[in-house]
């Protein structure tokens, strides 16, 4: 089954603490992304990819990082999470040049 | 950062009504898609557009790349209780510099049909 699987689905962390969310793909894409939704907001992107070793910046890219060191992992990582991080996130993945994304179940990510 | 107007912003609905809904950019985009997301869930694909002008049905979907290339409309016919949910547009920003590609989303609307 074609699926794009984020790990954890919930977090509740500290200012300060580093933590990683993993992002997963078995459909062969080239493309992926990190997007944070937010009340009012829609979605916004973070990071993308556009293969492995290739990454760029978002619209949002502040105080996250991003690797793609395998083409079918794209974690997103949090050096020094803020409380105006918490918020919910999503990966995606999709051919390049098609747009048509299939995304992940999302991460609730708190923090306090 | 480039912005999409997607309105409306919520609509309540009859169950049987037609649905429209739109968005709108200030700048040209080389890509439209249109996404629906259930509660709990990521958004997924409905509807894809890739020219100018392009008409595309999904079933009771229909989607329009506008001529301008700086909006897209969303119509659901016959609306049906499962409809509830958030509707997104997206797209594909057509920039001076190559190798980007970014993509943008709306603000949704969220549609809610009352049986």
């Amino acid at each position: 089954e074609a699926q794009v699987t984020q790990n954890p689905r919930y977090l509740i962390t500290v200012t300060g603490k580093k933590l990683t969310v993993t992002c997963s793909q078995n459909m062969n894409h080239e493309y992926m992304s990190w997007y944070r939704q937010d009340p009012g907001l829609g979605l916004r992107q973070i990071y993308y990819s556009m293969n492995v070793e290739v990454t760029d910046k978002g619209d949002v890219p502040e105080g996250y990082k991003v690797s793609r060191k395998e083409k079918r992992n794209f974690p997103l990582i949090l050096e020094s999470p803020s409380p105006n991080q918490t918020s919910l996130y999503f990966c995606a993945s999709s051919l390049m040049g098609t747009g048509e994304a299939f995304f992940g179940q999302g991460t609730r990510l708190t923090v306090v | 950062g480039q912005q999409l107007n997607q309105s409306p912003q919520s609509m309540f609905i009859q169950e049987g009504e037609d649905v429209s809904m739109n968005c709108t950019s200030s700048s040209i985009f080389n890509t439209w898609l249109w996404y629906k997301q259930d509660p709990g869930e990521g958004p997924v694909l409905l509807i894809a557009l890739y020219k100018a002008g392009e008409l595309t049905s999904n079933g009771r979907l229909t989607a329009q790349f506008g001529i301008t290339r700086k909006d897209s409309f969303l119509n659901i016919s016959a609306s049906i209780p499962s409809d509830v949910g958030i509707y997104f547009c997206a797209g594909q920003p057509r920039v001076a510099t190559s190798g980007t590609y970014k993509y943008i989303f709306g603000t949704g609307t969220r549609l809610k049909v009352l049986a």
